[in-house]
């Protein structure tokens, strides 16, 4: 089954630590995203790549950064600049860059205390 | 700056009733304009979408209208079922060319509960 695998669902950090979530696709396609989801604020675009190698800020790319050395692959590491990082996270792909349906995974859900 | 506004944030409904949830956007570059399904821990999956050629688009229980010249479009679920409890969100996005022109901007979300 083709899809997006998040890990791990629930993560739980000490403030002050840096913390990478996990996203791999295998639908083969070439763009991938990270939204981060609050209550009412609805998803917010963090980091997106169109290509390996290459990626790109979204509205609220401080205190996050991003790796995309694989086609399946787009790491996101929260860390302790990010101010408010207990989130929900999604991460998503498109075919490419162009193709507007996206395909989600199932979150991590982030803690930091 | 949200350009898609979303309401309301929480809606009851009973089992056979009409949901609907309204956006409204402000960018007239918009030509796409999806809605999203999220179950509880789960990624939102897309469940319709329209393009503003249209002013209305059914899809089995599921219906998006759209009011171009209000910069308005709506998502109406007929016959609400308990199943249909999940968060919606809208969107919206230009399919300008440029990189970041097909970025989906979202709306804040409406937590749906549909009462047996």
């Amino acid at each position: 089954d083709g899809g997006i695998t998040q890990s791990p669902k629930y993560l739980f950090r000490k403030e002050g630590q840096n913390v990478t979530l996990s996203c791999e696709q295998n639908l083969n396609h070439d763009a991938m995203y990270w939204y981060r989801q609050d209550p009412g604020q609805g998803l917010r675009l963090i980091y997106y790549s169109q290509i390996v190698n290459d990626f790109q800020k979204g509205d609220i790319a401080e205190g996050y950064s991003v790796s995309r050395e694989k086609k399946e692959s787009f790491p996101l590491t929260v860390t302790s600049a990010q101010k408010n990082p207990t989130a929900f996270y999604l991460c998503a792909s498109s075919f490419t860059r162009r193709d507007r349906l996206l395909h989600f995974g199932n979150g991590t859900r982030l803690t930091v205390t | 700056q949200q350009q898609v506004k979303q309401s309301p944030q929480s809606l009851i409904v009973q089992k056979g009733g009409i949901s609907i949830i309204n956006c409204a956007y402000e960018n007239t570059a918009f030509d796409y304009f999806p809605w999203y399904q999220q179950f509880p821990g789960k990624g939102p999956a897309l469940l319709i979408a329209i393009r503003p050629d249209v002013s209305e688009k059914k899809e089995g229980r599921f219906t998006i209208s759209f009011n171009k010249s209000a910069k308005q479009f709506s998502l109406h679920i007929m016959d609400s079922q308990p199943g249909d409890s999940a968060t919606y969100f809208c969107a919206a996005s230009m399919g300008s060319g440029n990189n970041a022109g097909n970025m989906l901007t979202f709306g804040g979300g409406t937590r749906l509960m549909v009462k047996p």
